[in-house]
């Protein structure tokens, strides 16, 4: 079965410009997470999408949303990006048969420049 | 406020020896609690998840679980080179995950 896929890999921006990031969850996993991952702040949990629908969500400023598709997949968008929104972003797919076991992608790396 | 609290490290540990990595949670309703493992520069890893209170063993980890102290951590075995990462534990909150910040361990040859 394959994994979490997500793309890019490598984003460079610069300020001001708005972004997209994509995931791919494990075929069969509608549960789709987003993180983001700073050295100073560590994992810290964006939003989830399950069904199509935003289940719940983090304590995030609104120029981070997201949605998905009902192929499970699902985009985060940024707008107006800021120098302190360069991080890891990382997507996580959950089966509710899994026991709220996540299984991570490899993550987008984002600069801001 | 949800939190999951993790001594940052770094543990050293020499190869072969028994690392042992400690997590607590404030909150009492957590039912599940897992273990990730990331290496420098990608995603981290389920490596570990445990649902009752007790031992789960998994080849050379075994993960330990304290419900009435809130406590859980993770015990690896002899040890590897291989094993130097960040250990991330990690415990839903409703619909939320809450990780904790992570220990770095070293494992010295």
């Amino acid at each position: 079965k394959a994994g979490v896929t997500q793309t890019p890999r490598y984003l460079i921006k610069t300020r001001g410009q708005q972004v997209t990031l994509s995931c791919s969850p494990i075929s069969g996993h509608r549960s789709v997470s987003w993180y983001q991952q700073t050295p100073g702040q560590g994992l810290q949990f964006l939003f989830e999408y399950f069904s199509e629908t935003q289940r719940n969500k983090g304590n995030f400023p609104g120029r981070f949303s997201g949605r998905q598709f009902s192929n499970s997949r699902s985009e985060m968008n940024v707008s107006t990006l800021e120098l302190g929104d360069s991080a890891l972003y990382l997507c996580a797919s959950m089966s509710r048969d899994s026991n709220n076991e996540q299984f991570f992608g490899p993550g987008t790396r984002l600069t801001v420049l | 406020q949800k939190e999951v609290e993790q001594n940052s490290g770094p543990l050293s540990v020499p190869e072969g020896a028994i690392a042992s990595l400690n997590c607590t949670y404030s909150d009492r309703v957590s039912q599940s609690f897992f273990w990730y493992r990331q290496y420098s520069g990608k995603s981290p890893e389920l490596i570990m998840s445990i649902y009752s209170n007790g031992d789960k063993e998994d080849g050379r980890f075994t993960a330990q679980l304290n419900k009435a102290s809130q406590y859980v951590s993770l015990l690896i075995r002899d040890s590897q080179p291989s094993d130097s990462a960040t250990y991330l534990c990690a415990a839903p909150y409703g619909q939320n995950f809450v990780f904790g910040p992570g220990t770095r361990l070293s494992v010295l040859p």
